[in-house]
């Protein structure tokens, strides 16, 4: 079963910092993404990348920065958070190329932003 | 790009009873539906998927159908038990990228 862990799991930030929500998979998946959770609108992707240096922009990338330093971690970045980022953000990584397309979800990461 | 649409926010069934969870997609090229399930507090896990090789694909109770003139795609669950309460959510890819499209998922309620 893949494995994919994120830290921290709950996370209180004050507008106006940097908030720094990491994620780490051991199933050498080339692919690996960022979504965050919101009541009423489902999964929205923020960042997603394609291999270690690779960072691509998803549907919401707005106050939002990724880096992807090995295959095996992808961080998202908050500079300066806003209230608006108050959400649950999960990361997931899966393989193109392997026998399923499906991704693989972390827990989670609460992230409440005062 | 692909804009994926699931028509039941909410669903309530009596235990034993099926559900139907109906999704919608605009992309011709999307040939991979996968489908999650998120129970209460929880992170998504995958649960069946169903390639546009193929019209329908049961696993256990879980039988999804694939209508591709439609573009429309189902997950049903038979025999349902409490324990299959949690928000489904339906997706759609094209295999090249596997970045994948989710709907906003249904609320599936099992009650006893």
């Amino acid at each position: 079963e893949a494995a994919v862990t994120q830290s921290p799991r709950n996370k209180v930030a004050v507008t106006g910092g940097k908030v720094t929500l990491s994620c780490n998979q051991t199933n050498n998946h080339n692919n690996m993404y960022w979504y965050r959770q919101d009541t009423g609108h489902g999964l929205r992707l923020i960042h997603y990348s394609y291999g270690a240096g690779s960072t691509e922009k998803g549907d919401i990338p707005d106050g939002y920065k990724a880096s992807r330093p090995s295959q095996e971690n992808f961080s998202l970045i908050l500079e300066l958070a806003t209230p608006s980022q108050t959400s649950v953000y999960f990361c997931a990584s899966g393989d193109p190329l392997g026998s399923q397309d499906t991704q693989y979800f972390g827990p989670g990461t609460r992230l409440l932003v005062l | 790009g692909e804009k994926v649409e699931q028509h039941e926010s909410t669903l309530s069934v009596r235990e034993g009873d099926s559900a139907v969870i109906n999704c919608t997609y605009t992309d011709t090229a999307s040939s991979y539906f996968p489908w999650y399930k998120q129970e209460a507090g929880k992170s998504l896990h995958f649960v069946i998927d169903i390639r546009s090789n193929v019209d329908r694909k049961q696993s256990q109770r879980l039988i999804v159908l694939l209508d591709k003139k439609a573009k429309r795609f189902s997950l049903h669950i038979t025999a349902t038990q409490p324990e299959d309460s949690a928000i489904y959510f339906c997706a759609a890819s094209r295999n090249s990228n596997n970045r994948i499209f989710f709907g906003d998922g249904t609320q599936l309620v099992v009650k006893p």
